[in-house]
């Protein structure tokens, strides 16, 4: 079943922006992954952040963590137009079953040059 | 490093056919393999995970199968295909060394018609 669920579904913005994506999920996490999924290609791992911290940077990529409201969301920051992608968050849970990661459905962003 | 390869990439099949997809790995040894199946603007559904040779859970009923012959093959099978099998079929893994990071291999397009 989804446990992950990104918001917007679509996004689309003009190059130089910052794009900003919301996943929210309903059980307790061991932590919370985001993939880009270029089109009818494979997922490519960005950024992992674990239950305990709770904001994260890579590059262009902020991504913060609330347990509290079960949220997490992803900021790229000045936006390309190679930003293009499907962009999914995934959740590894904690106890039983945490080899599995949870995917959600995607927030699909267009970056317009 | 690692490495994912799926094969065929593209496969155009009709109803009630057999079904052999699949999945070599490189670079890591006693990997967690994965079975994933994205329908089309759809997030990821994990059809099948393994944790070793011959051990394989199944997460959907369906008329599909998974085997792990070898530590670094994976493969998913159906021995009558449906209409409803048609997808992207992305082979995952997980290494010990990358704490619930999955990489992704570059997927086989299913159509089943």
């Amino acid at each position: 079943s989804q446990q992950g669920e990104e918001d917007p579904q679509a996004l689309s913005i003009q190059e130089g922006e910052n794009a900003t994506m919301n996943c929210s999920y309903k059980t307790s996490i061991n932590n919370l992954q985001w993939y880009r999924q270029n089109s009818g290609r494979g997922l490519v791992h960005l950024i992992l952040i674990r239950s305990n911290e709770r904001e994260k940077h890579s590059g262009r990529l902020r991504v913060t963590l609330d347990t509290s409201k079960k949220s997490s969301s992803l900021l790229i920051t000045a936006s390309r137009a190679a930003d293009t992608a499907s962009y999914f968050c995934a959740t590894a849970n904690s106890g039983a079953g945490s080899y599995q990661l949870t995917f959600g459905k995607g927030t699909k962003l267009s970056v317009i040059p | 490093s690692q490495t994912i390869h799926q094969w065929p990439a593209t496969l155009v099949q009709p109803v009630g056919s057999p079904l052999s997809l699949e999945c070599t790995v490189e670079g890591t040894s006693n990997p967690n393999l994965y079975w994933y199946r994205q329908a089309a603007g759809r997030g990821l559904q994990l059809l099948f995970y393994s944790v070793g040779i011959g051990q394989i859970s199944s997460e959907v009923p369906q008329n599909l199968s998974a085997s792990r012959p070898q530590d670094r093959q994976f493969i998913l099978s159906s021995k009558k295909l449906l209409l409803s099998d048609s997808g992207f079929y992305l082979c995952a893994l997980e290494s010990g060394y990358s704490y619930n990071e999955q990489f992704f291999g570059p997927g086989t397009r299913l159509t089943v018609l």
